[in-house]
C-alpha cells in the first residue's frame, strides 16, 4: 500500500542531545513537508521540500535540520538548540506541480524530552 | 501565517448536518480551499477541496461564496466519530517561487449525542 511512513512513534532526548525523526513515503510525491503540533494548537510548518536537494524554511525552522537526498526520504533533525522541543511532529506529502494537490500525512511522532 | 479564519469550536447533535465556517478573503484567484480534519494524535485526513463551484463527495459538501472570500464545509449527517479539529487552507506564496502550506488552529467539532 503507498502512503507515509513515520517513525518512531514515541521519541525521548535527553538535554543537549540531537534526534532525528524518519519520514519515508512511496507514493512518488516530489514535496514533503515538516510540521511541529503543540497540544490544543494548529499545525505550524517547520521546513518543506518541493524537489530532491532543495528545501525550505518554514515558519519555525529554528533548532531544527532537514535533508531531502532521495525522493522518497525527507528526515528532520531535532538539534540541541531547539530549547522546548517537545511536540507531536507530522510529515506530509504532495505532488509538486499541480495546485489542486492533497496532502498526505503520517501518523505522527510523539517526542519528549527527559 | 495562515490565510484562513475559523471559529475555535463547535458543537453539533448526532445525525444533523454540521456547517462549519472559514473566512479566506485575502484568496487569489487560483488558489483552492482545502478541508482537512484531524481526530486525536493521528495525522490530519483529506476531506475536500474546491476553487469555484461548490463540490460534493461521500465525506462532506463545500460550498463556496461567489465572491470566493468565504467557505462552509457541511457533514451532512454528523457522526460522533466526526468529532475531531477541521482545518481549512489555502496556499501561501512561500520563497524561491515555492508554494508553502500553512494550517492554522482549526475548529475543533465536538457531535454531541
Amino acid at each position: 500500500d503507498g502512503g507515509i511512513t513515520q517513525s518512531p512513534k514515541y521519541l525521548f532526548r535527553k538535554e543537549g542531545q540531537n534526534v532525528t525523526l524518519s519520514c519515508e513515503q512511496n507514493l512518488n510525491h516530489d514535496a514533503m513537508y515538516w510540521y511541529r503540533q503543540d497540544p490544543g494548537q494548529g499545525l505550524r510548518l517547520i521546513y518543506y521540500s518541493q524537489i530532491v536537494n532543495d528545501f525550505q524554511k518554514g515558519d519555525i525552522a529554528e533548532g531544527y535540520s532537514v535533508s531531502r537526498e532521495k525522493k522518497e526520504s525527507f528526515p528532520l533533525t531535532v538539534t540541541s538548540a531547539q530549547k522546548n522541543p517537545t511536540a507531536f511532529y507530522l510529515c506530509a506529502s504532495s505532488t509538486r506541480l499541480a495546485t489542486n494537490e492533497k496532502l498526505f500525512f503520517g501518523s505522527g511522532t510523539q517526542l519528549s524530552v527527559l | 501565517d495562515a490565510k484562513t479564519t475559523q471559529p475555535p469550536s463547535m458543537d453539533c447533535a448526532e445525525g444533523r448536518a454540521a456547517n462549519l465556517p472559514c473566512n479566506h478573503s485575502t484568496i487569489s484567484g487560483n488558489e483552492y480551499v482545502y478541508w482537512y480534519r484531524q481526530i486525536h494524535s493521528q495525522g490530519p485526513q483529506y476531506i475536500i477541496h474546491g476553487l469555484k463551484n461548490n463540490e460534493t463527495n461521500e465525506m462532506a459538501s463545500l460550498i463556496i461564496t461567489e465572491d470566493r472570500k468565504s467557505s462552509t464545509l457541511i457533514l451532512p449527517h454528523a457522526t460522533l466519530r466526526d468529532t475531531a479539529v477541521y482545518y481549512c487552507i489555502v496556499r501561501v506564496a512561500g520563497s524561491g517561487g515555492y508554494q508553502k502550506v500553512t494550517f492554522g488552529t482549526g475548529t475543533k467539532l465536538q457531535v454531541i449525542p
